[in-house]
């Protein structure tokens, strides 16, 4: 099974309010990806799992946090939704985050709403 | 750092004709390259990756892409066209040292008319 698992599909939030999303694979992959994507703008990777150590990146450090209880599944949390938070979130996984040549596996997506 | 620009935001042709999408890139050294296709309410999917060796590569259902060095370019093509290739094409790059960070492009949506 290549395929990556994201609930919910969708979700909607109050502002100020704490989102949750999972992210599930059963690929044995090593690195975990969580990108936020809105319209008519490229996929932004806001930080990524490999194994058990999180990397997350420094234009949005503060604004997103993520666990992983354990290889298959990631989550991505938002403590306090804003209305910039409305976006489609994409969960990716991959088998070596070394090899730079690995390819990405992606779920369908969140589209959070945030209101 | 490394940059990726896809010029066209949407792109329409009719099915059976040719198609080139294209994919621009910036980068300081040489980089992994990768095109995508998400079709609609599904995830990305890889279509085909270069990095090395002859510069055209061949992908799935069809699709082909060239580099070229001297230009910066990763483009997508294929011969003919079908209906069901309408989705979003997104282009990626990625450099080496062990920081495999890929980056998108904004994405491409092809529309194919029967």
């Amino acid at each position: 099974d290549t395929t990556v698992k994201q609930n919910p599909r969708y979700k909607l939030a109050r502002v100020g309010k704490p989102v949750n999303l999972i992210c599930s694979q059963t690929m044995n992959h090593d690195t975990m990806y969580w990108y936020q994507k809105k319209p008519n703008q490229a996929p932004k990777l806001l930080l990524f799992y490999y194994d058990k150590i999180l990397n997350r990146e420094a234009d949005t450090f503060e604004k997103f946090q993520s666990s992983r209880p354990n290889n298959s599944f990631c989550s991505l949390y938002i403590g306090s939704a804003g209305l910039e938070y409305s976006a489609m979130y994409l969960c990716a996984s991959s088998r070596d985050r070394r090899a730079n040549y690995a390819e990405q596996f992606f779920g369908p997506g969140t589209r959070l709403t945030v209101l | 750092a490394q940059s990726v620009t896809q010029p066209d935001a949407r792109v329409t042709v009719s099915e059976g004709a040719s198609l080139q999408l294209r994919c621009k890139y910036s980068s300081s050294v040489t980089p992994y390259l990768f095109w995508y296709v998400q079709y609609p309410r599904q995830g990305l999917q890889l279509l085909l990756k270069y990095y090395s060796g002859d510069p055209v590569v061949q992908g799935v259902n069809g699709f082909e892409a060239e580099f070229s060095k001297s230009n910066s370019s990763f483009h997508l093509r294929k011969a003919s066209v079908h209906w069901s290739d309408s989705a979003v094409y997104f282009c990626a790059v990625s450099i080496g040292g062990g920081n495999y960070k890929p980056t998108f492009g904004k994405g491409t949506s092809l529309v194919v008319h029967p």
